[in-house]
């Protein structure tokens, strides 16, 4: 099993431009996350997923858009880059009895 | 949502030393977890404990949930076990994690 993995594992953007990261994960987990974390910080919650179909906002929304089209894969999207969305991100899924999260390796993410 | 408090923020011990890594929340928390993030910025899962006592090896956890705090302890330690702890844990809402910002170990050989 691979886990979660992330797709890509680096990206340099500019400001203004898009892109969408890849979540996958092949543990049949119900639930999956998106977090972010900035140098010297905790991870903090931007969207969460509990089944396909479904997506809920967390604690720092703004600026990200996600889907969650199959129960494999979360794709988180940066519509209009900014230079404060310069962060890592990190995905996780849980299965819904426990609610443990396991995560991926991360994206590096520079805006210019 | 709840305020996670982590102490201490930095700890530096000499290979062999014990430790106790505290994470306090705000309010009644649920599926707390203890993270390790290594020096390459990996997550790995340490502790699934919403409540009692678990033991892996030279690590241990305590979660008193009625007293909203979580305790993480390292024996003898190594220079492995260098790198940033994180407690996480949810109120309320079910799937809203809340991450304490982190104690960094750094263990001298």
């Amino acid at each position: 099993n691979a886990g979660v993995t992330q797709t890509p594992k680096f990206r340099v953007l500019k400001t203004g431009q898009s892109m969408t990261l890849l979540c996958a994960q092949d543990m049949n987990h119900e639930y999956m996350y998106w977090y972010r974390q900035d140098p010297g910080m905790g991870l903090r919650l931007i969207h969460y997923s509990v089944g396909e179909g479904t997506t809920a906002k967390g604690e720092v929304p703004d600026g990200y858009n996600v889907s969650r089209l199959k129960k494999q894969n979360f794709l988180l999207g940066l519509e209009s880059a900014a230079p404060s969305q310069t962060s890592v991100y990190f995905c996780a899924s849980s299965p819904r009895s426990t609610n443990e999260q396991f995560f991926g390796p991360g994206t590096r993410l520079t805006v210019l | 949502g709840i305020q996670v408090e982590q102490s201490p923020p930095d700890l530096i011990l000499q290979e062999g030393a014990n430790s106790t890594l505290r994470c306090n929340f705000s309010d009644s928390v649920n599926n707390l977890q203890w993270f390790h993030q290594n020096p390459w910025g990996q997550l790995i899962n340490l502790f699934y404990i919403p409540s009692g006592t678990k033991q892996n090896g030279r690590l241990s956890a305590t979660t008193v949930a009625t007293e909203r705090y979580s305790l993480l302890y390292i024996s003898s330690s190594q220079t492995t076990d260098s790198g940033v702890y994180f407690c996480a844990g949810t109120s309320g809402n079910f799937n809203k994690f809340y991450f304490g910002s982190g104690t960094k170990l750094n263990v001298k050989p």
